[in-house]
């Protein structure tokens, strides 16, 4: 079956650090791969997708490329800011059908 | 405008009462969703609708009872849950997709978050 792996938190890291979040997948096929994230008392917000391979998502700071022959998404930012403190979910979802299946999500704390 | 809201923010109740949660889009997508999400964890599917149809249950208990009454609503009927119903419930949607080639982001409301006691 499909499954997505990531990362365990929490990571902490100082205002202005490189983050780095490691997501990987099983899945048949061609899935298509998303970061969501969540903030404090929120629900998800969609941060960046990919549909094909190679392909590289990216918003507000954040990238990911899809690697297929590594079978990875992983995130990653610059420069993080202390608003960027929240955690961070791994999804696919396969063309058919609409399922997502998530990976466990990554809390992530950037301090001043 | 993409944004999925949800009644209540909060829901406290006892394990005889009978509620509701409801979820609204106005982004003229035909497909819903709801989700369970406890603490640390990552959303849970419960339950997809497709143009009004329920598609998907993933043998959620018959105490949660999701209806569809029109292509922006969404409700998720609650009976005679238990302590461990306790969570947060989110309602997402989707455009539906025509071809299996097809795949588009699903945005999600804020959750509802219900304590049973």
């Amino acid at each position: 079956g499909n499954s997505v792996t990531q990362m365990e938190g929490p990571v902490t890291l100082s205002e202005e650090a490189f983050l780095t979040i490691n997501c990987t997948y099983t899945a048949t096929g061609y899935p298509s791969l998303f970061w969501y994230v969540q903030y404090p008392g929120e629900g998800l917000q969609l941060l960046l997708k990919a549909t094909k391979a190679d392909d590289k998502g990216s918003n507000k700071g954040f990238e990911a490329t899809y690697r297929k022959e590594t079978t990875s998404f992983h995130l990653e930012k610059g420069s993080v800011q202390v608003s960027d403190s929240a955690v961070y979910f791994c999804a696919l979802r396969r063309a058919a059908g609409n399922k997502l299946t998530f990976g466990g999500g990554t809390r992530v704390l950037v301090k001043p | 405008d993409t944004e999925v809201t949800q009644t209540p923010k909060h829901l406290v109740m006892g394990m005889t009462n009978k509620k509701s949660l409801k979820c609204e889009q106005h982004m003229g997508h035909r497909a819903m969703y709801w989700y369970k999400q406890k603490a640390k964890k990552p959303p849970e599917l419960m339950f997809v609708y497709s143009y009004e149809k329920l598609s998907i249950n993933e043998s959620v208990p018959s105490r949660f009872s999701p209806e569809c009454p029109n292509s922006s609503l969404l409700n998720l009927h609650l009976h005679a849950l238990q302590p461990e119903d306790s969570a947060l419930y989110l309602c997402a949607s989707s455009q539906a997709p025509y071809r299996r080639s097809e795949t588009y982001e699903q945005y999600f409301g804020p959750g509802t978050r219900l304590t049973v006691t």
